[in-house]
């Protein structure tokens, strides 16, 4: 099986950078995806790392770490409308396009 | 072009009934999973359908059942509606195999009375 674990609520002040862990195990792995949903709407995907290291796009930034079956979000310069619920969720090395997905992470962003 | 589309996307049923929800993927895309999201479970996995055919299926009892039509489009069926199963429901769609992106609709909220 395969289990993901994030901190449910992240806050921090606008302009900051904030970090977003997930630690997961799996039976087997394909890679690690992030994924953000604002109150309502769909879960939108963000970033997707496969290898090891650090994926950048924009202000937002991925690592992962296979050895230590570990990930990472990195938001920096935080904008108000970064407040959103944050996943991350692995792929598994079956054939196929299914996720498991963490519980997610409750970002605020405060003024 | 254009996203993943649901129809409907409120709904509201009486325990017992069933339910139909429809998926279009994006264009292109052969690969049409579902997923349940609830406040106490979370996001989890429903099944894939792959060129018609059910790829993947997570733990859900029979009562959830979907297909997947010659153009991709894809239904689930919810039958014996219970309380339990209020949740919002979302599609999402890939063009082939493992490693592509996934694309989420907006998905259908489903109450149950």
């Amino acid at each position: 099986g395969q289990s993901l674990e994030q901190p449910s609520e992240v806050t921090a002040v606008e302009g900051a950078i904030v970090q977003i862990n997930c630690t997961y195990q799996t039976s087997g792995f394909y890679g690690l995806s992030w994924y953000q949903q604002h109150d309502g709407g769909a879960p939108t995907f963000l970033s997707y790392n496969a290898l090891d290291g650090l994926e950048e796009t924009g202000r937002f930034s991925s690592f992962l770490s296979r050895s230590d079956s570990y990930g990472y979000l990195l938001l920096q310069e935080l904008q108000m409308k970064d407040s959103a619920s944050y996943f991350c969720a692995v792929e598994g090395d079956n054939a196929g396009n299914m996720l498991t997905f963490g519980g997610g992470t409750r970002l605020m962003v405060k003024p | 072009k254009a996203g993943v589309t649901q129809t409907p996307r409120y709904l509201i049923k009486t325990r017992g009934q069933q339910v139909t929800l429809s998926c279009s993927p994006i264009s292109g895309h052969r690969s049409v999973s579902w997923y349940q999201q609830t406040p106490g479970q979370g996001l989890q996995f429903l099944f894939e359908y792959f060129s018609e055919t059910q790829r993947n299926k997570g733990n859900f009892p029979g009562r959830f059942s979907g297909r997947q039509f010659s153009n991709s489009r894809s239904e689930m069926n919810v039958s014996t509606l219970e309380l339990g199963d209020s949740a919002l429901y979302l599609c999402a769609s890939s063009s082939t195999g493992a490693g592509n992106t996934i694309y989420f609709g907006e998905g259908s909220w489903l109450t149950v009375v």
